[in-house]
């Protein structure tokens, strides 16, 4: 099974601030990387696949990157909706794996 | 409007059985693999099961082979989840899914307790 290594857990941060979020597989997903987004009433939004696209609707403020077993979301300036869990997700083999989460908080 | 509903959760004695269903609308449910995945409480997002856009393929999460089940009606574009001699550690949300990860139900809890 592939592990994914999600970083950080927990990420206190400002109105405006730039944020990454990183992912670390146990072994190469070959750019097969997805990222999520879940708020406290447990709606799950997609934000990025295959690494680096944005999903319909996404604002451009959310970013992907990485390659091999190395992969970052990146949100340029936090608005006020931004904060939330992040989870990133492996779709390049069976089992599907979910990083633990980042939990982004209002510092 | 691209739409999954689930039902059927609730709580359930340990070793009993529970299916969940999980209505499709809004988007051509035969053309897309679907799964299920779930959350504990207060814990991440765990795969479950996955099946193939016509059934032929299912893929299940080692912790509950053998006791959950995966399936699909397309002529009523829903999504089932039986499962079968449930654990306390099967307590969670489940959500269903498509397997592209670009449509997401807003789950339903199960909870397994005597």
């Amino acid at each position: 099974d592939i592990q994914m290594t999600q970083s950080p857990s927990s990420l206190p941060a400002s109105l405006g601030e730039r944020v990454t979020i990183s992912c670390r597989a146990s072994q190469g997903i070959s750019n097969n990387l997805n990222w999520y987004q879940q708020k406290p009433d447990g709606t799950i939004k997609p934000l990025i696949y295959y690494t680096s696209n944005l999903q319909s609707g996404v604002p451009s403020r959310f970013s992907g990157s990485g390659s091999g077993t190395d992969y970052s979301l990146t949100i340029s300036s936090l608005e006020p909706e931004d904060f939330a869990m992040y989870y990133c997700q492996q779709d390049a083999s069976f089992p599907r794996t979910f990083g633990g989460g980042t939990k982004l908080e209002l510092k | 409007e691209v739409q999954l509903v689930e039902s059927g959760g609730g709580l359930v004695q340990p070793g009993r059985s529970m299916k969940l269903s999980c209505a499709a609308s809004g988007f051509t449910f035969n053309n897309y693999d679907m799964a299920w995945v779930c959350q504990a409480p207060k814990k991440g997002l765990e795969w479950v099961a996955t099946i193939s856009y016509d059934g032929s393929s299912t893929y299940y999460r080692d912790s509950v082979k053998g006791r959950f089940t995966i399936s699909r009606d397309n002529a009523k574009s829903t999504l089932y989840l039986q499962m079968d001699s449930l654990r306390s550690e099967d307590t969670a949300t489940y959500y269903c899914a498509r397997e592209d990860g670009i449509t997401w139900g807003q789950g339903v809890m199960v909870t397994v307790s005597s």
